[in-house]
């Protein structure tokens, strides 16, 4: 799988956007950006994926570069529960899924 | 569906016993993960099954662990003899290969071993 990085933590303001990034530059044709997030003491919870479109659903967007080495997830209007560990994800999709490889993630702390 | 559903929630053993995980993956999934979870190595995935047939295994850290799956509704971590160092909060995931994409987890097992 190819490997993730994100920045360890951050901060971000009750009410306001979450911008949380990955790169991931070796990331190959037919491999997915995935995010995750584990509030604490709880499994990890899918929050969305995306190939190369940019995709949002009810609890987030998920902007990819054009060359698809970067990522943006964007929490619109964080709140004090979205305080959590968030992990971006590149693997496979359907057929041999392969691997669901976690990083150490981006801990982002909501603050009122 | 009631979502993944792992047993026990909470095990504390002594060292050298045998302890024994479960796992009920959603009704329907092919894939079924075990994953680890540490303050110092962070989510490590162990062990995946594609089909009831374990397809990787490369991340069981030693023969002390074994995992099976014996049926598609059913699959087990084991763990003979435990040691202090197994103490960790144990994962099981499953996800459909077609569909939607995400993988489930369950709530985990906290394990203790002293």
């Amino acid at each position: 799988d190819a490997k993730t990085t994100q920045p360890p933590s951050m901060d971000c303001a009750e009410g306001r956007a979450a911008n949380l990034p990955c790169n991931h530059s070796t990331i190959s044709g037919n491999e997915y950006v995935y995010w995750y997030r584990q509030i604490h003491s709880q499994g990890p919870q899918y929050i969305i994926h995306g190939l190369k479109n940019n995709e949002t659903n009810e609890m987030a967007s998920l902007i990819i570069t054009e060359d698809r080495k970067s990522s943006t997830l964007i929490l619109p209007h964080a709140t004090l529960r979205d305080t959590a560990v968030y992990y971006c994800i590149v693997r496979y999709r359907g057929g041999s899924q392969g691997n669901l490889i976690f990083g150490k993630g981006t801990k982002l702390s909501v603050k009122p | 569906d009631a979502g993944v559903i792992q047993s026990p929630r909470h095990e504390v053993t002594e060292m050298g016993q045998e302890v024994t995980l479960r796992c009920k993956p959603i009704s329907g999934h092919d894939y079924l993960f075990w994953y680890r979870q540490t303050m110092m190595r962070g989510l490590e995935l162990l062990i995946y099954f594609n089909n009831n047939v374990p397809i990787d295994d490369s991340g069981m850290p030693e023969d002390r662990f074994s995992a099976k799956m014996p049926n598609a509704s059913f699959s087990t971590l084991k763990i003979q003899p435990s040691e202090p160092r197994d103490s960790a909060v144990y994962f099981c995931a499953s996800s459909l290969a077609s569909g939607p994409p995400e993988a489930f987890f369950g709530q985990g097992t906290r394990l203790t071993v002293v």
